[in-house]
C-alpha cells in the first residue's frame, strides 16, 4: 500500500461529459502529481501542485484541469470528454516536509477512465 | 528537455536467471535522480530501486541492482534469480532535483518471467 488513495477505481462516462477524479497523497506529501496512462504507452505527466499552487505543467490539454486543495488532496477534471481520453490517470505523491528535492513519487492505484 | 528511452519493448527470462533491461537519457543536468518502477498486470506503479546521479556506486535491492554509467547517459536494470512474479512492464524514469519535480518516463519494457 502506497498511502495514495484515488477514487473512484473506474468511471465510465460518455462523450462530451466532465468528469472530476480525486487523489489524497500520503501523509505528510505536499506534493501530488497526475499522469495519464493510455494503453500499453507510457506515463505521461500532466500537471504537478506543490502545496496548493501549481509547480510544474506538462502535455496536459486545455479540457484538462487540477487544483490542490488546503488538506492538500487533489483533484483533476476533465471536461468535452474524448473517446481519446480513455485512459488510466495516475496519481502520485512525494516531498514530505523537509524533503530536499530527491524524493522518489509514490504511486495510487489509478483510475481507469472509459468514455463510450 | 530530459529525455528518457527504452530500446527493448519486449523481453523474456527464464526463471531463476538473470535479465538486464536497458535505458538511456539524455540531460544537460549534472546533478539528477533516476527511478526504476515496475507494473504488473494489476497496474499499479511500484518503485523498484533508485539512483542518485552523484553516487557513484551501484545502488542495489536485494535481487534488482542497477548499473549506472553517467558519462554515457545509462541506467540498466538487473533482476538475478528472476521470479514470476517479475513479470510485469517496467518503466526507467528521470527526475530533476530541486522540490516538486516531475519525473520523466520511457516507454517501457515488458519482461516475462518463464517457468
Amino acid at each position: 500500500d502506497s498511502g495514495v488513495t484515488q477514487t473512484p477505481k473506474h468511471l465510465i462516462t460518455a462523450t462530451g461529459q466532465r468528469v472530476t477524479l480525486r487523489c489524497s497523497p500520503r501523509s505528510g506529501d505536499l506534493s501530488v502529481y497526475w499522469y495519464q496512462q493510455s494503453l500499453d504507452q507510457g506515463l505521461q505527466f500532466l500537471i504537478q501542485y506543490y502545496n496548493g499552487e501549481e509547480r510544474a505543467k506538462g502535455n496536459i490539454l486545455e479540457r484538462f484541469s487540477a487544483q490542490q486543495f488546503p488538506d492538500l488532496h487533489s483533484e483533476l477534471n476533465l471536461s468535452s470528454l474524448e473517446l481519446g481520453d480513455s485512459a488510466l490517470y495516475f496519481c502520485a505523491s512525494s516531498g514530505g516536509a523537509g524533503a530536499v528535492g530527491n524524493q522518489p513519487q509514490h504511486f495510487g492505484d489509478g483510475t481507469r477512465l472509459s468514455i463510450l | 528537455a530530459q529525455t528518457v528511452t527504452q530500446s527493448q519493448p519486449e523481453m523474456s527470462v527464464q526463471e531463476a536467471e538473470t535479465v538486464t533491461l536497458s535505458c538511456t537519457y539524455d540531460t544537460s543536468e549534472s546533478n539528477y535522480y533516476l527511478f526504476w518502477y515496475k507494473q504488473p498486470p494489476s497496474r499499479q506503479m511500484i518503485l523498484v530501486i533508485r539512483q542518485e546521479a552523484y553516487k557513484q556506486q551501484n545502488a542495489t535491492e536485494n535481487r534488482f541492482s542497477v548499473n549506472f554509467q553517467k558519462a554515457a547517459k545509462s541506467f540498466s536494470l538487473k533482476i538475478s534469480d528472476s521470479q514470476l512474479g517479475d513479470t510485469a512492464m517496467y518503466f526507467c524514469a528521470f527526475m530533476k532535483p530541486g522540490e516538486g519535480n516531475d519525473m520523466r518516463f520511457g516507454a517501457g519494457t515488458r519482461l516475462t518471467v518463464k517457468p
